[in-house]
């Protein structure tokens, strides 16, 4: 099975900051890499899909990037909103696997 | 839009089989082009993807639960379901179900999620 890496495990930020989640996996896996936000008790929301391709909706202050086995999230301007816990998944192989998720935090 | 909801028992006794069901509003599974799947996630961990199904009935799993998983489709009801059987404490977690993205004819990604429902296995 690939390994996903997230960094790191917890963030705190703060409103206007510009932060990067890094994630790694155990092996190449060319671009099939999505991000996804999630707060409490809500459905995970599909941000980035093939490591840059920002899904329709999501601001564009959100970006992603990379490609093999490193991979980046970047949020230019952090907004309140934003305060939830990220994680990635690589799907170019069965099993699908996720990252163990990186929460990011009001400073 | 799209919403999918999952709903079932929020208690299993093991070894007994843990059945979910997930609802689809807002667009038909009928219609095709996406698949249907379903991921848990133990409190403490990291997510797990379950399996997949697309409308014809063809599915794939996760080799370490395709002993124990089946993954159906209702078109009818516009529903899809998962079953698990012979269940542990180990099965307890969040249990989610997405809707399934196709890119590039073979790579599947979760465009679309259900809020989650918590399961938990206990005698």
């Amino acid at each position: 099975d690939i390994q996903m890496t997230q960094s790191p495990s917890t963030l705190s930020a703060s409103v206007g900051d510009r932060v990067t989640i890094t994630c790694r996996a155990s092996q190449s896996i060319s671009s099939y890499l999505a991000w996804y936000q999630q707060k409490p008790g809500k459905a995970p929301n599909l941000l980035v899909y093939k490591a840059s391709n920002l899904e329709s909706g999501v601001p564009s202050r959100f970006s992603g990037s990379g490609s093999g086995t490193e991979f980046t999230l970047t949020i230019s301007s952090l907004q309140p909103d934003d305060f939830a816990t990220y994680f990635c998944q690589q799907y170019n192989s069965n099993p699908y696997t996720f990252g163990q998720g990186t929460k990011l935090e009001i400073k | 839009q799209v919403q999918l909801q999952e709903s079932g028992p929020g208690l299993v006794k093991p070894p007994q089989t843990l059945s979910l069901t997930c609802s689809v509003s807002g667009g038909s599974i009928r219609s095709g082009g996406y698949y249907w799947s379903w991921v848990r996630q133990p409190a403490g961990k990291r997510l797990e993807w379950i399996g997949r199904i697309y409308i014809t009935g063809s599915t794939n799993y996760n080799p370490s639960l395709k002993s124990r998983v089946t993954i159906s489709v209702d078109t009818s009801k516009n529903e899809f379901s998962l079953k698990l059987n012979s269940v542990t404490a180990a099965d307890t977690a969040v249990y989610y179900c997405a809707r399934v993205r196709v890119e590039d004819y073979y790579y599947y990604y979760m465009d679309v999620w259900g809020k989650g429902t918590t399961v938990t296995v206990s005698s």
